[in-house]
């Protein structure tokens, strides 16, 4: 069965820069969440979209930002990029809010 | 807001043994659910199983059974007949079923190792 993709599976910036990350959803899956999973941490929630709308936020920083897009792919897009950005970067899928299935995270290290 | 407390970091059991994961969780929803997920090495979030607050059934899935105590908002996950591929970390989690897409919310994590 198809699964959540997400691009790119790792990602190296300096601090400052910008990064975007991509998830593209089960197919016929209209809501997408993104998490942030620190090292030895569970992961946080961050944001959700459902129908390309904001559906829900959790503890996304400032700057941090997302949309969902008319194909209900969605990127997160990260800027000034800080040392604590470092982390894995979950998005999952869902159809309308029933059960989350995770991709298989990007992983950011900001050097 | 929703806590949920996973007071077990580490766990050992042998292989074809059986293991209980704890888990407890507050919420001031009626209506929830509560999911277990495994992480192994790869990282990746694996669902185990899921329970819907108003079932009064536990769940099952194969080796993987539940024990929902709703009044004392109690979750645990049991594993029958471990074997080597069930080393991971597992995380219990809570959703809200409040009509929007809400995150879950995750405990600490118990680390499962299988001792062959």
């Amino acid at each position: 069965a198809a699964g959540v993709i997400q691009s790119p599976r790792h990602l190296i910036k300096e601090k400052r820069e910008t990064a975007t990350l991509k998830c593209y959803p089960i197919p016929r899956h209209d809501t997408v969440y993104w998490y942030q999973q620190g090292p030895g941490q569970d992961p946080q929630f961050l944001i959700s979209f459902y129908e390309k709308m904001q559906s829900d936020k959790g503890s996304i920083p400032d700057r941090f930002s997302a949309q969902q897009f008319s194909d209900y792919h969605s990127e997160l897009n990260m800027s000034s990029l800080e040392l604590g950005d470092s982390a894995l970067y979950f998005c999952a899928s869902s159809y309308f809010t029933d059960t989350q299935y995770f991709g298989p995270g990007t992983r950011l290290t900001v050097l | 807001a929703q806590t949920v407390t996973q007071s077990q970091p580490e766990m050992s059991v042998q292989e074809a043994e059986t293991v209980t994961l704890s888990c407890t969780y507050d919420t001031s929803e009626s209506d929830y659910y509560l999911f277990w997920y495994k992480q192994p090495p790869s990282r990746q979030m694996i669902l185990v199983i899921r329970q819907e607050a108003y079932k009064q059934q536990n769940a099952t899935e194969n080796r993987f059974s539940v024990n929902f105590q709703k009044a004392a908002k109690s979750f645990s996950l049991k594993i029958s007949d471990s074997q080597l591929g069930d080393a991971a970390m597992y995380f219990c989690a809570s959703l809200t079923s409040g009509g929007g897409a809400d995150g879950l919310t995750f405990g600490k994590g118990t680390h499962l190792i299988i001792q062959p």
